[in-house]
């Protein structure tokens, strides 16, 4: 059984410029949720996808975005860049409401 | 809206027991959980309370009071490798869109 996977592993980018983060959910999970993990903070909730709809979103702007194809895979994107976007990106698929699976996360620095 | 309160810091020798503690302020409960999470790795699952009462897994447990508002996760029998930063985190409705708390880091001495 694959775990959850993200690419790519590290990424820096300049302000304003756009990114896009890929995650490839556990075997069988339909849900994926995104999160950005601030250095020495707690994962924050972006947004989670079930079955390709927006499941329910967090507190980011709508500058945050995303996706989930149908083998359940998703995207998350990020438009204008900002400083303080700097962070650990993690990924996590599900599939029952009890425990998320994390991925290794996509470190993003913002130049 | 909802918030988590835990303790930033917490050392503990070689084979001692040490409690984790978490209270949580939520609009909305169906569970609290909790993680490990190893400098620079993922967040792993340790463990889910939806219910009050005590779950054992292995070395570790974890206990809610929904009525308290209030969880502990309880590691026993401690080793190098527990040294991490251990997160609680409320699901505050059926979507599991968890909440976390800043993290507790555990340093485990020998």
């Amino acid at each position: 059984e694959t775990g959850v996977t993200q690419s790519p592993t590290h990424l820096i980018k300049t302000r304003g410029q756009q990114v896009t983060l890929r995650c490839s959910s556990q075997s069988g999970h339909n849900t994926v949720s995104w999160y950005q993990q601030a250095l020495g903070q707690g994962p924050q909730f972006i947004f989670q996808y079930y079955r390709e709809e927006e499941n329910g979103r967090g507190n980011f702007p709508p500058r945050f975005s995303g996706l989930q194809f149908p083998n359940y895979s998703s995207e998350l994107n990020v438009n204008a860049l900002e400083l303080d976007d700097s962070a650990l990106y993690l990924c996590a698929s599900s599939l029952v409401v009890d425990t998320q699976y994390f991925g290794p996360g996509t470190r993003l620095t913002v130049l | 809206g909802q918030s988590l309160e835990q303790p930033s810091e917490v050392t503990a020798v070689e084979g001692a027991i040490v409690q984790i503690n978490c209270t949580y302020q939520t609009s909305g409960f169906y569970g609290l959980s909790w993680y490990q999470q190893h400098d620079g790795g993922a967040p792993t699952f340790l463990s889910y309370n939806a219910l009050d009462g005590l779950e054992e897994t292995g070395r570790f447990s974890s206990f809610l009071s929904r009525s308290d508002s209030y969880g502990y996760l309880l590691l026993q029998e401690l080793q190098m490798k527990d040294s991490a930063s251990y997160f609680c985190a409320v699901s505050g409705n059926a979507g599991n869109m968890l909440t976390f708390g800043g993290g507790t880091r555990l340093m485990v001495k020998p």
